[in-house]
């Protein structure tokens, strides 16, 4: 049975720390990974896609590390506004959503 | 560009109600999915089409739960009768094609009373 597995957290993170996260999958066939946010009571929003080794925007990167199969995210500087659920998802023959990590950025 | 829409927003129902949603995609996006995200869980897809035909439902609770997909649009999802545990945020999201990025609108909040 093909799973993904995601830390629930919360992980209680000061305002300016960086802070990471992972997320397993034992699907070794899998090609192609996401990191979604969503915040309370809305809809997930796509925040990377990881097709190789890895993908960074800004102060967010992303790690795939395929021997051990699991994908990272990386957030340095955190802001107040990075509090939320980060979910990753493995779209291959079965589309699979973690069941996300919770974050909240202390002032 | 517009994104996902969804309707309606909001519904409460008693169990063994029925209860019906509708989801318009973005324009050109070939595959939609519907998604049933529980409170602190990640969204579990119930089905996905590629264009009008079904790739993958084999997490749909078909005794009860239907959707289809007629003209490779729009897309309606029916709960017939509904139980309390079906009270969970309904998701549906788009995309080009088979396993790109998805774009979901804003759900439907179900409680079933």
């Amino acid at each position: 049975r093909k799973e993904v597995e995601q830390d629930p957290g919360p992980f209680n993170v000061p305002e300016g720390a960086t802070v990471a996260f992972n997320c397993t999958y034992s699907n070794s066939a899998s090609q192609s990974f996401f990191w979604y946010r969503q915040d309370c009571r809305k809809e997930p929003k796509l925040l990377m896609s990881v097709y190789s080794s890895g993908n960074e925007d800004g102060r967010f990167t992303a790690q795939l590390n395929r021997a051990s199969q699991y994908i990272s995210l990386l957030i340095r500087d955190s802001k107040l506004s990075d509090s939320a659920t980060y979910l990753c998802v493995v779209p291959d023959d079965k589309i699979i959503f973690g069941k996300g990590t919770r974050l909240h950025i202390l002032p | 560009e517009a994104g996902v829409a969804q309707s309606p927003r909001y519904k409460i129902i008693e169990k063994r109600q029925s209860v019906a949603f509708w989801c318009n995609p973005i324009s050109g996006h070939a595959t939609l999915y519907w998604y049933q995200q529980i409170l602190g869980q990640g969204p579990k897809l119930l089905i996905q089409f590629q264009n009008n035909g079904v790739v993958d439902d084999s997490q749909l609770p078909k005794d009860r739960f239907s959707a289809e997909r007629l003209k490779g649009v729009d897309s309606t999802l029916k709960i017939q009768p509904a139980k309390l545990e079906d009270s969970a945020v309904y998701l549906c999201a788009s995309s080009l094609d088979l396993g790109s990025e998805q774009f979901f609108g804003p759900g439907t909040r179900l409680t079933v009373l």
